[in-house]
């Protein structure tokens, strides 16, 4: 993988379904993995900054996990509420860049139905 | 606290003209960042300055995008005789150094007529 891969690219959920995203991202040279949410009009906001393989973090009903080795790190939302509605993004520190420039995914648009 | 802002939040431009896009990054941070995001894209890297010196230009686009940051603090993207392919939203990342995580200005949405 040499760019970061998110999927789905848009995601329709009703009001307490659970739903999850993925990020796929180039495993060499790794250093971190960030997670955004970004509503429309607002600054994205950042959720977790991952760089261990195996780690999970959790805020509220919001959990990611990263694997480091394969490339990948999954966003989980528990009991989606309308209020989660927003662009999710990921993004990779590393790899074929240097320092901490990010590249992003495309995101995922997540829309919560009432 | 305040957090990171951005001016003007949209711009509209003629195409060949210059604007200039300013960014507010959190007192005390090292680091800042110009990322540019085209309609159905992620955020691509433009720039990137630790203090005023910067130090990675390399996903500008072309020569008619120059950044600066003079005194360490506010930054400023300009943006010369712009075409229509410059049309996005430019946002503005500030860390405390190279290794914290980044907050991000609400950008600004230029579009280029």
């Amino acid at each position: 993988i040499l760019n970061v891969e998110q999927s789905p690219q848009s995601l329709h959920v009703q009001e307490g379904d659970s739903t999850n995203f993925t990020c796929s991202f180039p495993s060499s040279n790794f250093y971190a993995l960030h997670w955004y949410r970004w509503e429309t009009a607002k600054s994205p906001e950042a959720l977790f900054v991952m760089t261990l393989n195996g780690d999970e973090k959790k805020k509220g009903r919001i959990s990611a996990t990263l694997n480091t080795k394969e490339g990948y790190s999954y966003l989980y939302i528990k009991g989606s509420q309308p209020e989660d509605s927003a662009t999710y993004l990921c993004a990779s520190a590393g790899g074929e860049t240097s320092g901490s420039r990010l590249t992003f995914g495309e995101g995922t648009q997540l829309t919560v139905n009432p | 606290g305040a957090g990171v802002s951005q001016s003007p939040r949209y711009k509209v431009a003629k195409r060949g003209q210059d604007v200039a896009l300013r960014c507010d990054p959190i007192s005390g941070h090292v680091s800042l960042f110009w990322y540019q995001q085209a309609l159905g894209q992620g955020p691509e890297f433009l720039t990137y300055f630790q203090n005023e010196a910067q130090l990675d230009k390399s996903g500008l686009p072309s020569d008619r995008f120059f950044a600066e940051r003079p005194e360490g603090s506010v930054s400023t993207l300009k943006i010369q005789r712009t075409q229509q392919e410059d049309s996005a939203v430019y946002l503005c990342a500030s860390s405390r150094t190279l290794d914290y995580e980044q907050y991000f200005g609400p950008g600004t949405r230029l579009t280029v007529t």
